[in-house]
C-alpha cells in the first residue's frame, strides 16, 4: 500500500513570495489533514478535510494560507505572501474516516525555509 | 482547551535498558483517545501505540506499553529492551471529536550503544 505522498520535500523562498505544497493521501482515505511543525514543537493542525469538505480550519491563518481538496483526493496548501515565521515542516496526513481511534498516516513533510 | 504536555525535552537510555517517557493531558471530555507517535530523523511520523480512554487496561505493543492513569490525566510510554532504532522524537497526542489530534512538544530519545 502506497503511503502519503508530499512534494516538494524542500522549498526555500524569500519573504512575501508565494509557495504551494501538494499532498496525495492513501487511496480511499476520506480524511486529510495539514499540520505545521515548527522546529522544536509538535505538529499543529492547520486544516482538516472530510472528502472535499472542510471540517476544521480554525487554526489556519486565512489571511495568507489557503487549502483545497478538489474531488476529495489530492490537496494543495498555499501560502501567499510568506512570512519569516512560516518557516516550518508542513505535514500532510490521512485517515480512513472520522472515528476517533483511526490512525493518522503521515507523509514525509515539506520543509519550508523563508528568508 | 485541549492541551498535551511532555515535560522531558530529551531522554537517553542504554541499549537493552528500559525507559519511560512522560505525558500529561488536559480535557473535560469523557470520550477520547491517546496516542504515542514516533518521528525518526527522516521525519515520517508513525504510530507506536494508542489507548482508548474508556478502557482500563493499559495498551501494549511488543516492547512498547503505556501506563494510563485517567484520574491523573497521565499517559506515559515505556520502552523495554531499547534498541538503537528506537532513537527518535516521540510525540504524545490526544484526539477528541472528529479526530482532531493535538500533539505535545515531543521528547527526543537517544539510545546509547
Amino acid at each position: 500500500e502506497a503511503g502519503v505522498a508530499q512534494s516538494p520535500r524542500y522549498k526555500i523562498i524569500e519573504k512575501r513570495q508565494s509557495v504551494a505544497f501538494w499532498c496525495n493521501p492513501i487511496s480511499g482515505h476520506a480524511t486529510l489533514y495539514w499540520y505545521q511543525q515548527i522546529l522544536g514543537q509538535g505538529p499543529k493542525l492547520l486544516i482538516q478535510f472530510q472528502n472535499n469538505g472542510v471540517v476544521d480550519d480554525s487554526q489556519l491563518p486565512k489571511d495568507r494560507f489557503s487549502a483545497e481538496r478538489l474531488k476529495g483526493v489530492d490537496s494543495t496548501l498555499k501560502i501567499q505572501p510568506a512570512k519569516l515565521e512560516d518557516s516550518a515542516v508542513y505535514l500532510c496526513a490521512s485517515s480512513p474516516g472520522r472515528v476517533n481511534y483511526n490512525e493518522q498516516f503521515f507523509g514525509p513533510g515539506t520543509r519550508l525555509t523563508v528568508l | 482547551a485541549q492541551t498535551v504536555t511532555q515535560s522531558q525535552p530529551e531522554m537517553s537510555v542504554q541499549e537493552a535498558e528500559t525507559v519511560t517517557l512522560s505525558c500529561t493531558y488536559d480535557t473535560s471530555e469523557s470520550d477520547y483517545y491517546l496516542f504515542w507517535y514516533k518521528q525518526p530523523p527522516s521525519r515520517q511520523m508513525i504510530l507506536v501505540i494508542r489507548q482508548e480512554a474508556y478502557k482500563q487496561q493499559n495498551a501494549t505493543e511488543n516492547r512498547f506499553s503505556v501506563n494510563f492513569q485517567k484520574a491523573a490525566k497521565s499517559f506515559s510510554l515505556k520502552i523495554s529492551d531499547s534498541q538503537l532504532g528506537d532513537a527518535a522524537m516521540y510525540f504524545c497526542a490526544s484526539s477528541y471529536n472528529n479526530n482532531d489530534m493535538r500533539f505535545g512538544a515531543g521528547t527526543r530519545l537517544t539510545v546509547k550503544p
